[in-house]
């Protein structure tokens, strides 16, 4: 069974950088063709695709994120690390972890509300 | 960008009657092996998004066969033979070609 699970602050300031865990089982990111991907939910809005690690360690970003964000791996902790600098209140939502399997998400962890918030 | 456009915004449908959702991306999601790279996914009230289908027609594991997918090219739907109340929600379709990847704006399914 392949599970995925946020974890992180729920509460940021303003300015302030925010990171993300992604903790996962059931599969390896040693894998080829697999990944791990974070995609956001801002409050009654749709899904926006933030970010993307591959089983290499290529990495794709959101072109309008991009200066903001870095993503690294931990293949033995099993874990994906999304950090996301000088973060604004347009940055509350919540940040979901799925597996990549090449042209799909599946599945998705449970997601984490991270507000920011002075 | 390529841009995703779902249609209606907004669908009332009534148990044991079918539905389509329609999505339309601006430029063509077929690869160069042939398959179109777009899923549908479905976010339930309260839950995580979870994948429906994937290269525009392969049920995801688990998913009922009421649930198909087509289309090629730029313009794709989904069907629910047979709405039932579980399939309430919101149904994102996403193209998965190239980065960035991008969400259709989803489509709230109600029951009437």
């Amino acid at each position: 069974q392949i599970t995925l699970k946020e974890s992180g602050p729920t509460l940021v300031r303003p300015t302030q950088t925010l990171t993300l865990t992604c903790t996962f089982s059931g599969f390896s990111l040693t894998t080829t063709g697999v990944g791990v991907g974070w995609i956001r939910q801002p409050p009654g809005k749709a899904l926006e695709w933030i970010a993307l690690i591959y089983w290499d360690d290529d990495k794709r970003f959101s072109p309008s994120l991009k200066s903001r964000l870095t993503i690294t791996k931990d293949t033995s902790k099993n874990q994906v690390v999304l950090t996301m600098t000088n973060v604004d209140p347009v940055d509350t939502a919540t940040y979901y972890c799925a597996q990549w399997l090449g042209h799909e998400f599946d599945p998705w962890g449970q997601g984490i509300l991270v507000t920011v918030s002075s | 960008d390529i841009v995703m456009t779902q249609s209606p915004l907004s669908l009332p449908v009534t148990p044991g009657e079918p539905a389509s959702i329609s999505c339309r991306s601006n430029q063509s999601l077929q690869h160069r092996s042939g398959d179109n790279y777009l899923d549908w996914y479905l976010q339930k009230p309260g839950q995580s998004p979870q994948l429906l289908i994937y290269l525009a027609s392969n049920r995801a594991s688990g998913v009922p066969d009421r649930f198909s997918g087509s289309g090629s090219g730029t313009d794709f739907t989904l069907r629910i033979s047979r709405v039932e109340a579980e399939d309430v929600g919101v149904y994102y379709c996403m193209q998965a070609l190239q980065a960035p990847l991008t969400f259709g704006g989803g489509t709230k399914v109600e029951i009437k």
